[in-house]
């Protein structure tokens, strides 16, 4: 149980273009999803944290009109990088929780290429 | 806000032998310590985790332990083998009303057959 999925896993988008990255949650209900942002061989720094039917709260730093987050439903939540630039190129992560569990169950993770 | 210090960053071993990774974080409030392991390109995995009523914790080779009154936990690894190879992250969380992790910087274990 407790399975995350993320789509797509990889892609490679032209500066300038917007990229949407879904994240589910396939077997339980996510009442909070995290996203995250990984460089190589860095740690994952959280970007934002979204309840269901709640706008986003942004980490420090974080550009909410760059990366815009939604989370609709109980089990699906959309991150899109807005006009996306080469320093944008990252692995982005997503992790998922249900009402009266602390752990946090991660996604499998996309990775972002910006040319 | 909550800062996570992890050490070492690089750790070899060699098949069999143990493993500790360290961290120690600031804010006295965190009471949720999970530790992660991640395979290149990979998710992170919950290996073990926690919580600040609980001293040590124990799965089969895998354990932590946790001093509050320090704000230290550590992560034992023992008779390693080589698929233990990975990066391992430490977390903290302050739980209810929050539930955000804070990750250390992580440990590469290699496991040296």
């Amino acid at each position: 149980g407790a399975v995350v999925s993320q789509h797509p896993s990889r892609v490679i988008c032209k500066s300038g273009t917007s990229v949407k990255i879904e994240c589910r949650s396939l077997d339980f209900q996510a009442t909070t999803m995290f996203w995250y942002r990984q460089f190589p061989k860095q740690s994952l720094m959280l970007m934002a944290t979204s309840n269901e039917g709640s706008k986003a709260t942004y980490e420090q730093g974080v550009e909410k009109d760059k990366f815009l987050i939604n989370h609709a439903s109980l089990t699906l939540s959309t991150l899109t990088v807005t006009s996306a630039h080469p320093e944008d190129s990252s692995f982005y992560i997503c992790s998922a929780r249900w009402s009266g569990e602390e752990t946090q169950y991660f996604g499998p993770g996309t990775r972002l290429l910006v040319l | 806000g909550e800062n996570v210090e992890q050490h070492p960053s690089t750790l070899s071993v060699q098949e069999g032998d143990s493993a500790v990774i360290k961290c120690t974080y600031s804010d006295s409030a965190s009471n949720y310590f999970p530790w992660y392991k991640q395979e290149l390109g990979k998710r992170p995995q919950l290996i073990i985790d926690i919580r600040s009523n609980v001293g040590e914790k124990k799965d089969q080779r895998i354990a932590v332990t946790l001093n509050k009154t320090a704000k230290h936990f550590s992560l034992h690894i023992t008779e390693t083998q080589p698929e233990d190879s990975a990066v391992y992250f430490c977390a903290a969380s302050k739980g209810a009303g929050s539930y955000q992790l804070t990750f250390g910087k992580g440990t590469k274990l290699s496991v040296i057959p």
